[in-house]
């Protein structure tokens, strides 16, 4: 089952706040955050795990309510770079071993000077 | 190499032909993941191996589309008597164990004339 992400877009000036929203009807292991750039592969923004445990490597925060099985993303003080698609992906098991990774619809993020 | 490949980058393809992509995963990543990317849309789940083990193709549109990991390492998505409603970015993501983050490829755009 894909994850749902809203808002489907969202247009910030330099400096202001988004929260980007990621939720699923299935339990979840994890919850991944890529972002993609025009014409570009996704790239990892941060893993969240159940227990709380966050991994990542850029200074954008979020959060995991396991129990709701919902993500929120943050994105504070944007800049021009933090542009682009926004996709939420949830590790859950789909069964005979397998955990599958799939990725909501995405968030258009666009800053602007 | 250091990345997920993917080749070829580009690919016409007339109505009916036949067409294979190739995904050359990160060394030792257990997992491979096959996604259907339209234009403005978020990556749709195709098919999902661990090692050679096609362990969910639940995702494959048709059975046009037949993808094989045979030595558990190199991929290929090959997709028979090609339909303009095949064109699309094909994206090829490699991943170690559940809790750790997928890389992707630069995927391959096809688009079928």
């Amino acid at each position: 089952q894909q994850p749902v992400q809203s808002p489907q877009a969202v247009i910030l000036r330099e400096g202001e706040d988004a929260v980007i929203n990621c939720s699923s009807s299935k339990a979840l292991y994890s919850v991944h955050w890529y972002r993609q750039k025009h014409g570009e592969a996704p790239v990892f923004l941060m893993i969240l795990l159940k227990g709380g445990e966050q991994k990542g490597h850029e200074k954008i925060s979020a959060s995991f309510n396991e129990k709701k099985q919902q993500s929120s993303l943050y994105l504070t003080a944007s800049q021009l770079s933090y542009s682009g698609t926004y996709f939420c992906g949830t590790e859950g098991n789909s069964g005979a071993g397998s955990y599958q990774l799939t990725f909501g619809k995405g968030t258009k993020l666009s800053v602007i000077p | 190499g250091a990345g997920v490949s993917q080749s070829p980058r580009y690919k016409v393809a007339k109505r009916g032909q036949d067409v294979a992509l190739r995904c050359d995963p990160i060394s030792g990543h257990v997992s491979l993941f096959w996604y259907q990317q339209a234009l403005g849309q978020g990556p749709e789940f195709l098919t999902y191996f661990q090692n050679e083990a096609q362990l969910d193709k639940s995702g494959l549109p048709s059975d046009r589309f037949f993808a094989e990991r045979p030595e558990g390492s190199v991929s290929t998505l090959k997709i028979q008597r090609t339909q303009q409603e095949d064109s699309a970015v094909y994206l090829c993501a490699s991943k170690g164990p559940i809790y750790t983050e997928a890389f992707f490829g630069q995927g391959t755009r096809l688009t079928v004339v």
